[in-house]
C-alpha cells in the first residue's frame, strides 16, 4: 500500500520569507513518480512537478525548488522569497510505476503568507 | 494551453436523486480519472478510465457510481442515489499515458457537489 505525509497540517509565514512544504512517502515499489500539485484558494488542482524515483536531481523553477532524497523518502518543496499569492493548499501525492494509475495524495498543507 | 474542462461548477442535490458530473478531457489525452475531496480534507481516487472501460477503481466507486465516455469528447461521472456523504468537490482528470512525462494527470476545476 502507498502512503503520503504531509505533517504540516498548517503554515504561516510573512511574505518573503522562505518556506519549505515537507513531503514523506512510503511504497514498496522501487520505481515510481512523485508530484506536487497547488490548490488556491478558488478551489482548482494545479500541476507544479513530477519526479521520477530514479532522478534524483533537485530542480528548481523560479522562486520554487523541490528535494528529492530517495534514502529518507522524502520530496520537500521550498518557495523562496514567499508573496501572498502563494498562499494555497500544497498536495504531495504518489503513484507507484507498477500499481495501476492512480495518485495517492498526502493530507495537504495550507500556506498562509501574510503581507 | 489546452485544458480540462468541467460542468457544472456547482450541483445541489435532493437525497436519493442521480446526478451526472460532466468532463472534458484535454484532446489527445487517452487516459481519464475522477477524484473526490471532501470538504477539508485530502484528494482521494474514485477511478481511472482508459480504451473506453474502467482500468481501476477505489473502494469508495461503489455500485452506485458508473463512468462513460458516450461520445468522443465527453467523460462523465454518474452518482444513481445521492446520499448525504457524497458531498464533495468531484475532480477530473486527465493525461496523455502513464510513463515518464505522459504520466502527469491535469484536473479540472472541480464540481462543488452538494447532497442536502
Amino acid at each position: 500500500a502507498q502512503k503520503v505525509t504531509q505533517a504540516q497540517t498548517e503554515i504561516s509565514v510573512v511574505e518573503k520569507e522562505d518556506v519549505t512544504l515537507d513531503c514523506v512517502y512510503e511504497t514498496r515499489d522501487t520505481t515510481y513518480y512523485l508530484f506536487w500539485y497547488k490548490q488556491p484558494p478558488s478551489g482548482e488542482l494545479v500541476f507544479l512537478i513530477r519526479r521520477n524515483s530514479f532522478d534524483e536531481q533537485n530542480e528548481i523553477s523560479g522562486r520554487y525548488s523541490w528535494n528529492f532524497q530517495k534514502s529518507t523518502s522524502s520530496f520537500n518543496f521550498t518557495i523562496t522569497a514567499s508573496q501572498v499569492v502563494d498562499s494555497a493548499v500544497y498536495f504531495c501525492a504518489l503513484r507507484p510505476n507498477n500499481a495501476g494509475n492512480m495518485l495517492t495524495f498526502g493530507g495537504g498543507t495550507r500556506l498562509m503568507v501574510k503581507p | 494551453e489546452p485544458e480540462v474542462t468541467q460542468t457544472p461548477s456547482h450541483q445541489v442535490t435532493q437525497m436519493g436523486q442521480e446526478v451526472i458530473l460532466r468532463c472534458v478531457p484535454i484532446s489527445n489525452h487517452l487516459y481519464f480519472y475522477w477524484y473526490r475531496q471532501i470538504l477539508g480534507q485530502k484528494v482521494e481516487f474514485l477511478v481511472s478510465f482508459y480504451n473506453n472501460e474502467i482500468s481501476e477503481k477505489s473502494e469508495i466507486f461503489d455500485d452506485q457510481f458508473s463512468v462513460e465516455r458516450p461520445d468522443g469528447s465527453n467523460f462523465t461521472l454518474k452518482i444513481r442515489s445521492t446520499k448525504l456523504e457524497d458531498s464533495a468537490m468531484y475532480f477530473c482528470a486527465s493525461s496523455e499515458g502513464l510513463a515518464g512525462g505522459l504520466s502527469t494527470q491535469y484536473f479540472g476545476p472541480g464540481t462543488r457537489l452538494l447532497v442536502l
